[in-house]
């Protein structure tokens, strides 16, 4: 079954740093990945999608992610962050089998200090 | 503008009640979901539909309930034989076949007393 998995439940750094949330998928073929942004108490919002076009895909609010086919990996990152990225972030893999829902990692907090 | 909406955003109920959760949306999709949200553990699947009329049990389908009966409409009733109802319910949709993503809604508070 494929799964995806988020390596650091919470991640921190300083206004102005390089942010970087991993992910890493597991899938016997190049699947759809996405990562999505919540705010607190709010529902979830697409940041970007992979969906087997250019390697490198950029998103909303200066996001970014690279798919890496031979790590299994679609890391997010943000050159630089800011207070307002501050937020649950989630990977999510599309299943191979057409008709099903989407699979979720467990999520990363960012926390972003001044 | 086109969306999901989830009313309300908050519900409070006592203990052994039954509650219904409305998800309505106007993107033309297909297909809809529900996920239930608690601090640490993601997005669980609790039931999801492809077609009017059709659905299909996730992964903590028991103590929920679901109809299909119109393409805007997916409903959630937690009925009380859900043992621990009190989480944050997400509810999304998308077009078929899902490659390009789900949207969500805002989401519902549900506590029960």
């Amino acid at each position: 079954a494929q799964s995806v998995t988020q390596l650091g439940s919470h991640v921190s750094v300083s206004e102005g740093a390089l942010v970087l949330l991993r992910c890493n998928y597991s899938s016997s073929v190049p699947p759809y990945l996405f990562w999505y942004v919540q705010y607190p108490n709010q529902g979830l919002q697409l940041l970007l999608k992979y969906t087997s076009a250019a390697t490198l895909v950029k998103g909303i609010n200066g996001f970014e992610a690279e798919f890496k086919k031979s790590e299994t990996s679609f890391h997010l990152t943000k050159p630089s962050a800011h207070m307002s990225d501050a937020a649950e972030y989630f990977c999510a893999v599309r299943p191979n089998q057409a008709g099903t829902a989407l699979i979720f990692g467990k999520g990363t907090t960012l926390s972003v200090s001044s | 503008d086109g969306g999901i909406t989830q009313s309300p955003k908050y519900l409070f109920r006592k203990e052994g009640q039954n509650v219904t959760l409305s998800c309505e949306q106007n993107l033309n999709h297909d297909a809809m979901y529900w996920y239930r949200q608690d601090p640490g553990q993601g997005l669980r699947l609790i039931y999801y539909s492809q077609i009017v009329n059709d659905f299909q049990k996730g992964d903590i389908a028991e103590g929920y309930s679901v109809s299909r009966e119109k393409k805007e409409s997916f409903p959630l009733t937690v009925t009380s034989a859900q043992k621990n109802p009190t989480a944050f319910y997400l509810c999304a949709s998308s077009m078929s076949g899902g490659a390009m993503g789900q949207f969500f809604g805002p989401g519902t508070r549900l506590t029960v007393l």
